[in-house]
């Protein structure tokens, strides 16, 4: 079984402040891993993902995450946020050898203030 | 890109209802899934389908069936509308050559 845990409902930070939003997962298997965002009113978007070789992982808007095997974690950040980075975001994990299925975690509200 | 399109935006039903959702895509792709998204729950797959008229169950099937005739459109069906299962679906479709998700903008549904 596989399970992923968001540590943050809500993360509030001003513009152009760094943010970090954080993930941890269980698998008893490699895992691919995976953060969506969903903007308000929207469906969710694939920001970015981890599959195999480098543990930096670079998405689109600047967003970067960072796979942590040892402490079986998936942190997502941005140096710099802008008012138009608010929304949820979701971290996801599917087990390597597993069916099509991916867990999703609670999600995180990130609200980006003037 | 992708397009996956869901036939309501936003659906009133009552309770004991049969309500349909439908949802299509338009890359051929062969998995799609419904989910729910509840506040503080994130996405909870429902039923996913991995080609025509096959279907499996995900992690909250209990009051809902699913249906796909064709390749392109997967339906979730609702037998008898309850109030818990006022929520947002959200459909999506799956390539594995990009390892890739494909979300609809949902379908946010009320039962009264």
């Amino acid at each position: 079984a596989q399970s992923v845990t968001q540590l943050d409902s809500q993360v509030p930070v001003f513009e152009e402040a760094p943010v970090e939003l954080r993930c941890n997962y269980s698998s008893s298997v490699s895992v691919y891993l995976f953060w969506y965002v969903q903007y308000p009113n929207q469906g969710l978007q694939l920001l970015l993902k981890y599959l195999s070789g480098s543990t930096l992982v670079k998405g689109i808007n600047g967003f970067e995450a960072e796979f942590n095997k040892s402490q079986t974690s998936f942190h997502l950040r941005k140096p710099s946020v802008h008012i138009s980075d608010t929304a949820e975001y979701f971290c996801a994990v599917r087990s390597s050898g597993s069916a099509r299925q991916l867990t999703f975690g609670s999600g995180t509200q990130l609200t980006v203030l003037p | 890109d992708v397009k996956v399109t869901q036939s309501s935006r936003y659906l009133v039903k009552r309770t004991g209802e049969k309500v349909f959702l439908e949802c299509v895509q338009d890359m051929d792709h062969e998995n799609m899934f419904w989910y729910r998204q509840d506040p503080g729950l994130g996405l909870r797959l429902i039923y996913f389908s991995y080609d025509v008229k096959m279907k499996e169950k995900g992690d909250i099937p209990e009051g809902y069936s699913v249906s796909r005739e064709k390749k392109e459109r997967f339906s979730l069906i609702l037998e008898s509308a309850s109030t818990n299962q006022t929520s947002m679906y959200l459909c999506a479709s799956y390539t594995g050559k990009s390892e890739k998700l494909f979300f609809g903008s949902g379908t946010q549904l009320s039962v009264l």
